[in-house]
């Protein structure tokens, strides 16, 4: 099954309120992570990431935090704006083994209320 | 500096036909990944390549997929005699190194196959 997947499949907030989208993880092992934004009919785009000997990584607007405890990623989105609007991936790797591609969560279609 | 380029940006063919897809890394990257994305769903690693080598191809399906990446030019993902259930978004990722490393994406390919 998959080892990467996430709480919910759409989240709705208001224009900016924060945003907080969780991701849960599997494998122990998995020691790289990263968000990645995709507007429609659009690749993937990197936000941000964070290896596994960091619990907190700060970008411009986003918050990353990583509990290895619970095997728990969350994306956290200060102030929403309607750009914001897209479906949010997680994804991770392995560094010591397993395939080298990235393993990706379902997704979260996150909706901007005006 | 160009992002990861893919053409055709859309392709259409008929069952039994074969689909070719070609990918150009951002420059300074000689690391490809190809995935494959469903509708609704999250990407699905298919095949990590370097120059002139396939280092993992364990995502691939068994028959009609290859997938190169000559000296010179694009990498290409070959599908031959495509099926109804190949119509999907293909999308390439370039990176500078293997494992760990970010991975850029294109804007994808998207086949539907009649």
């Amino acid at each position: 099954g998959e080892s990467v997947g996430l709480h919910l499949p759409t989240l709705s907030v208001q224009e900016g309120d924060n945003s907080i989208i969780n991701c849960a993880y599997s494998n122990s092992a998995s020691d790289y992570f990263i968000w990645y934004k995709q507007e429609s009919g659009k690749g993937p785009q990197f936000i941000i990431d964070i290896r596994s000997n960091m619990d907190k990584r700060q970008g411009q607007r986003v918050t990353v935090l990583l509990n290895k405890t619970v095997k728990h990623l969350s994306l956290q989105i200060a102030a929403t704006q309607p750009g914001d609007s897209a479906v949010y991936f997680c994804a991770e790797n392995y560094s010591g083994g397993g395939a080298d591609g990235l393993t990706f969560g379902k997704g979260t279609h996150l909706i901007i209320q005006p | 500096n160009a992002g990861v380029m893919q053409n055709p940006r859309h392709l259409v063919r008929r069952r039994g036909q074969e689909a070719r897809l070609r990918c150009s890394p951002m420059k300074g990257h000689s690391h490809v990944y190809w995935y494959r994305q469903l509708p609704e769903e999250g990407l699905k690693f298919m095949v990590y390549l370097q120059k002139e080598n396939i280092i993992d191809e364990s995502g691939m399906p068994k028959e009609r997929f290859s997938a190169e990446f000559p000296k010179e030019g694009p990498s290409i993902l070959r599908i031959q005699q495509v099926v109804r259930g190949d119509s999907a978004a293909y999308f390439c990722a370039s990176s500078r190194g293997g494992r760990n490393y970010e991975q850029y994406f294109g804007p994808g390919t998207r086949l539907t196959v009649t």
